[in-house]
């Protein structure tokens, strides 16, 4: 069974520090690994999404790799804001029927 | 574009009594549909699937279940809540695309 996890699991940095959040799974055989970000009492944002295939994916300041091989993927936030504070979630997609394996997630504030 | 609607956004509910909630996706057809619950403190929890009309496969043995009547029109329900039934429902949508959540409702049974 895939399992993912998200170390830390709460994360502090001054305003204009690059952030990098980790998300390991133990399945290597995923279809995609999906990175959210959920706000306080929101539902989830999709931010990203990895093909297996990809090694990485760029969306403005975001940037997120994968290594499929060490079961890694990274979640690179560039010079961080206040509002970039948020609780961040990897998700890997093992299954057919587009089922997601959720990390914790990280919850992350910047501070001004 | 497609949209996702879900509601209501929050719900207090006393122990013993039935639940409904409903989510409904705009602009695609076809989805996969799916519910999901966040216990405070803890990651989400897939609880029931579905990829069309009338087909749904729960993941967790529970108090609840799930209905699809419309193509994008998904409903869980329980006919009598517990305790730990409290949390943060989502549900979601995808269609070889990323996984779309709607806004969550809050349910807290008393």
């Amino acid at each position: 069974k895939q399992e993912v996890t998200q170390i830390p699991a709460a994360l502090s940095v001054p305003e204009g520090e690059n952030l990098v959040l980790n998300c390991s799974f133990t399945d290597s055989a995923i279809y995609n690994l999906q990175w959210f970000r959920q706000d306080p009492g929101k539902g989830l944002t999709s931010l990203l999404l990895i093909q297996s295939s990809q090694r990485e994916q760029t969306s403005g300041r975001l940037n997120a790799s994968l290594d499929k091989s060490s079961g890694r993927s990274t979640l690179y936030i560039a010079a961080s804001q206040p509002g970039d504070s948020a609780t961040y979630l990897c998700a890997a997609d093992t299954d057919s029927w587009g089922k997601l394996q959720f990390g914790a997630g990280t919850q992350v504030v910047v501070t001004p | 574009s497609q949209t996702i609607h879900q509601w209501p956004a929050t719900l207090v509910q006393p122990v013993g009594s039935p639940l409904s909630l409903e989510c409904t996706v705009e602009g695609t057809s076809n989805p996969n549909l799916y519910w999901y619950r966040q216990a405070a403190g803890r990651g989400l929890q897939l609880l029931f699937y579905s990829v069309g009309i009338g087909q749904i496969s729960s993941e967790v043995p529970q108090n609840l279940s799930a209905s699809r009547p419309q193509d994008r029109q998904f409903i869980l329900s329980s006919k009598k809540l517990l305790l730990s039934d409290s949390g943060f429902y989502l549900c979601a949508w995808r269609r070889n695309s990323p996984l779309h959540f709607g806004n969550g409702t809050r349910l807290t049974v008393t």
